[in-house]
């Protein structure tokens, strides 16, 4: 079966750094994308990998590890409105999206 | 330019009634999903279309019917309402279906069965 796991909820402190971590396993693999969901709201784009490495977007980062099924999201200097739930999720053989059940982020100051 | 709107925000639906969620997109977008998102849950695909006049089955299609007459909506019925079909339920459309093409979802639909 398919399987996207990653922590249920995270507790961070404003200003500091938090890394989210996501691993998968899927049939075939054709790219990894994070997004933020805040609550009530839609889900938005935050970032995609397909090759190893890190990508690097202002204040978020993503890094993947295709050998190992894992990806991470960077989130540093954080503010209050990084408050929200992170989903990972990985475009399968299908060209289909399969999704995490999302990390819920509570920043506190 | 909308994007993705969706209607109605929220429902309050008898079980056993019909009920079609509507979702429009003026981005040109060639394919659409529909997505239920139910709590401790990730998202689950519902039905897609990668182009106008194809749709395909998801992850949990039972229940639920689409079409695709053009290439700007993308309606989902239900035909007869259930207790679990309770959920928000996320429309979706990405430019193409290639590694890269991102999906971009609108604000979705609450609906409640009971």
């Amino acid at each position: 079966g398919q399987n996207i796991d990653q922590p249920t909820e995270m507790t961070a402190t404003e200003g500091a750094i938090v890394q989210i971590n996501c691993t998968y396993q899927t049939s075939g693999f054709n790219g990894l994308f994070w997004y933020q969901q805040h609550a009530g709201e839609a889900p938005t784009f935050l970032s995609y990998n397909v090759l190893d490495g890190l990508e690097e977007k202002g204040r978020f980062s993503s890094f993947l590890s295709r050998s190992k099924g894992y990806s991470y999201l960077l989130l540093k200097e954080l503010q209050m409105k990084d408050s929200a739930s992170y989903l990972c999720a990985v475009r399968d053989s299908n060209y289909q999206l399969i999704w995490g059940a999302g990390t819920k982020l509570i920043i506190k100051p | 330019i909308a994007g993705i709107t969706q209607a109605p925000t929220s429902q309050i639906l008898a079980a056993g009634r019909r009920m079609t969620l509507r979702c429009t997109q003026d981005m040109r977008h060639n394919a659409m999903y529909w997505y239920r998102q139910d709590l401790g849950l990730g998202l689950r695909l519902i039905h897609y279309s990668n182009t106008a006049g194809t749709t395909g089955k998801g992850e949990v299609p039972d229940g639920y019917s689409v079409s695709r007459a053009n290439t700007d909506d993308f309606p989902l019925t239900l035909a007869s309402a259930v207790p679990s079909q309770t959920s928000v339920y996320f429309c979706a459309s990405s430019p193409g279906t290639g590694d890269t093409d991102t999906q971009y979802f609108g604000p979705g639909t609450r609906l409640t069965v009971l």
